[in-house]
């Protein structure tokens, strides 16, 4: 298996332009999860989802950031507008259904001017 | 709700040395324990978990850590470590009675030195 796959590797945006982060999960698994990774705040996760249904968003930062998953291989995190605080990686992570081991992305390096 | 401290941020250490880093965890619940590797500019993944049985649980690489109940502790060890060991390392848990939040310590930066 490929394993999980993010795209893109790097973004560079300027403030207040629309960003929107890609996760393709491993074949199977039936978790989903958005992480986001600071210097500042070490390891937070913003979102997880369940057979495509979001079961816990409590860690999305605010408004500005929006995550979907329209199938079980394929989700997005949105964040328009950006902010230059945005800037972070973002990992995205999958997990097989009872499975408590998460599966990492390579992750997004976001940079917002 | 549970939380995850890793006692050092940095840890030098001479190649071939052994190494201990340290993880202290609170939770009103039983919780599954996690130790992910984080090698530069990659994602996480797993070295070693416990999530019942043997206190001591073996992981890839060499990496051992033991579960200590009482101490509310779960620190990695190995014994002889290699340059290629230089990386960040997470201590994580969940609870053991269903939800799949995992929550990550702040990360402990292993330097390993020729």
């Amino acid at each position: 298996d490929a394993g999980v796959i993010q795209s893109p590797r790097h973004e560079v945006t300027e403030m207040g332009q629309e960003v929107t982060l890609r996760c393709k999960p491993i074949s199977g698994h039936d978790y989903l999860f958005w992480y986001r990774q600071t210097m500042m705040r070490g390891l937070e996760l913003l979102i997880y989802f369940n057979n495509n249904v979001p079961i816990d968003d409590s860690g999305m930062p605010e408004d500005r950031f929006s995550a979907k998953m329209p199938n079980a291989s394929f989700s997005t995190l949105k964040i328009q507008p950006s902010e230059p605080r945005d800037s972070a990686v973002y990992f995205c992570a999958s997990s097989l259904p009872g499975e408590d081991t998460q599966y990492f992305g390579p992750g997004t390096r976001l940079t917002v001017l | 709700a549970q939380s995850v401290t890793q006692l050092d941020s940095q840890v030098p250490v001479f190649e071939e040395a052994p190494v201990e880093l340290r993880c202290n965890y609170s939770s009103s619940v039983s919780v599954y324990l996690f130790w992910y590797v984080q090698y530069p500019n990659q994602g996480l993944q797993l070295l070693l978990k416990y999530l019942s049985g043997s206190t001591l649980v073996k992981g890839i690489n060499g990496f051992e850590a033991e579960f200590n109940k009482s101490q509310t502790s779960f620190h990695l060890r190995k014994p002889s470590v290699h340059i290629s060991d230089t990386a960040e390392y997470f201590c994580a848990v969940i609870r053991n009675t269903g939800g799949f939040k995992t929550i990550f310590g702040a990360g402990t930066r292993l330097f390993v030195k020729a």
